[in-house]
């Protein structure tokens, strides 16, 4: 089974701020991973798939990079609604893992 | 618009069944792999199972394999998962998504409570 470690699990930053997360696979995936957020008592939102392609209506704030087995999620200029937990997902190999989660608030 | 409505969940005994379903529409369902995925209460997600667009290939996480079973009646645009011999760690909100490879939209989810 292939284990995502993401960092931080939290992360502060004020307004206008700038959040780096980051997703470390524990054998190299390619490009098959993904980035969800999930804010409090909703469902995951596809962000960022394949690495760096952004889903469809997702703010150009929001970007993604890295291949292999180092991956970066990327809000630039942070607005109050990004507070949500973030999530990285695999599905180069079964079973498909998520990372652990980084929780983002907004000071 | 994508739309995905779980349904189903509920409180159940230790070596209990449930029976979820997932109401597809705004989309080809037919056209579509589907997956099921779940989250324990304060906990992270997890990927639970695939089923390709006819049902040829069916994928599980180890925990549910035996257990649970991943079907869709394309007729019907739903999608369903049987869960058997139930157990305390299976407690979560279950969510239901489309596959757009990776799954793209997911309903609101159905919490299910196994606990006596």
């Amino acid at each position: 089974e292939i284990v995502l470690t993401q960092s931080p699990e939290f992360q502060s930053v004020t307004p206008k701020g700038k959040v780096t997360i980051t997703c470390r696979a524990s054998q190299s995936i390619g490009s098959s991973l993904h980035w969800y957020q999930q804010k409090r008592d909703q469902s995951p939102k596809l962000l960022i798939k394949n690495a760096s392609q952004s889903f469809s209506g997702v703010p150009s704030r929001f970007s993604g990079s890295g291949s292999g087995t180092d991956f970066t999620l990327t809000i630039n200029s942070l607005e109050a609604e990004d507070a949500a937990t973030y999530y990285c997902l695999q599905s180069s190999t079964l079973p498909w893992t998520f990372g652990q989660g980084t929780k983002v608030e907004i000071k | 618009e994508v739309q995905l409505v779980e349904s189903g969940g509920g409180l159940v005994q230790p070596g209990g069944s449930l029976r979820l379903s997932c109401a597809a529409s705004g989309f080809t369902f037919s056209s579509y792999w589907m997956t099921w995925g779940r989250q324990a209460p304060g906990k992270g997600l997890e990927w639970v199972a695939n089923i390709k667009q006819d049902e040829s290939e069916k994928y599980y996480v180890d925990s549910v394999k035996g257990r649970f079973t991943i079907s869709r009646d394309n007729a019907k645009n739903s999608l369903y998962l049987q869960m058997n011999s139930l157990r305390a760690e299976d407690t979560a909100v279950y969510y239901c998504a489309r596959m757009g490879w990776p799954p793209d939209y997911w309903g609101q989810g159905t919490l299910v409570t196994v606990s006596s």
